[in-house]
């Protein structure tokens, strides 16, 4: 089956650094996406990644490694805003969307 | 600002009463999806259109319909709600399906039975 995994929830400290991780199985790639989620709200874009490197856009980048099924979404200069669910979407071979659950992040003073 | 707008953003129903959700864009995307998402869950794919062609989940119960009468709608109908379709359901639009093509989501539409 195809799966991906991310940490349930993470916490940091505003003006820190985070790294979240995200880990796939699937039926091919046609490239990863992360997406923000606030609480009850719609999932709003991010980033895209398809080749493997650093992707970097502001404060946030996101890193694809292909060979090792695995990606992560780096924030820097964390702000209490960025307090929200980040979840990773990987593009199968048959062009559907796999999902993950998210990473609640908690941002503390 | 070009968009997708979901109504109503909460709705709540009796066990059984049917429901209507209702997607509208003005992005002109082709692709319209339906998500329902449950708390702490993924976003699951219930069903999407690309321009008039219906492509429905294996997996989504009969309970789950949909319609895309022109380009800019789409409405997601719950024949018989049960407890365990109390969930956000979320539309989406795309240009297309493949590659890089990014989803815009609606709001949500927050669906309590009751």
């Amino acid at each position: 089956g195809q799966n991906i995994d991310q940490p349930t929830e993470m916490t940091a400290t505003e003006g820190a650094i985070v790294q979240i991780n995200c880990t796939y199985q699937t039926s091919g790639f046609n490239g990863l996406f992360w997406y923000q989620q606030h609480a009850g709200e719609a999932p709003t874009f991010l980033s895209y990644n398809v080749l493997d490197g650093l992707e970097e856009k502001g404060r946030f980048s996101s890193f694809l490694s292909r060979s090792k099924g695995y990606s992560y979404l780096l924030l820097k200069e964390l702000q209490m805003k960025d307090s929200a669910s980040y979840l990773c979407a990987v593009r199968d071979s048959n062009y559907q969307l796999i999902w993950g659950a998210g990473t609640k992040l908690i941002i503390k003073p | 600002d070009a968009m997708v707008i979901q109504n109503p953003r909460y709705q709540v129903t009796q066990f059984g009463k049917p429901v209507t959700l209702s997607c509208s864009q003005t992005l002109n995307h082709n692709v319209m999806y339906w998500y329902q998402q449950k708390s702490s869950q993924a976003p699951k794919l219930l069903f999407h259109y690309y321009d008039k062609d219906f492509n429905n989940e294996a997996d989504t119960p009969d309970n789950f319909q949909s319609r895309r009468p022109n380009t800019s709608f789409c409405f997601l109908d719950i024949r018989s709600p049960g407890l365990g379709d109390a969930a956000m359901y979320l539309c989406a639009t795309s240009i297309d399906i493949s590659g890089a093509n990014v989803l815009t989501f609606g709001a949500g539409s927050r669906l309590t039975v009751l």
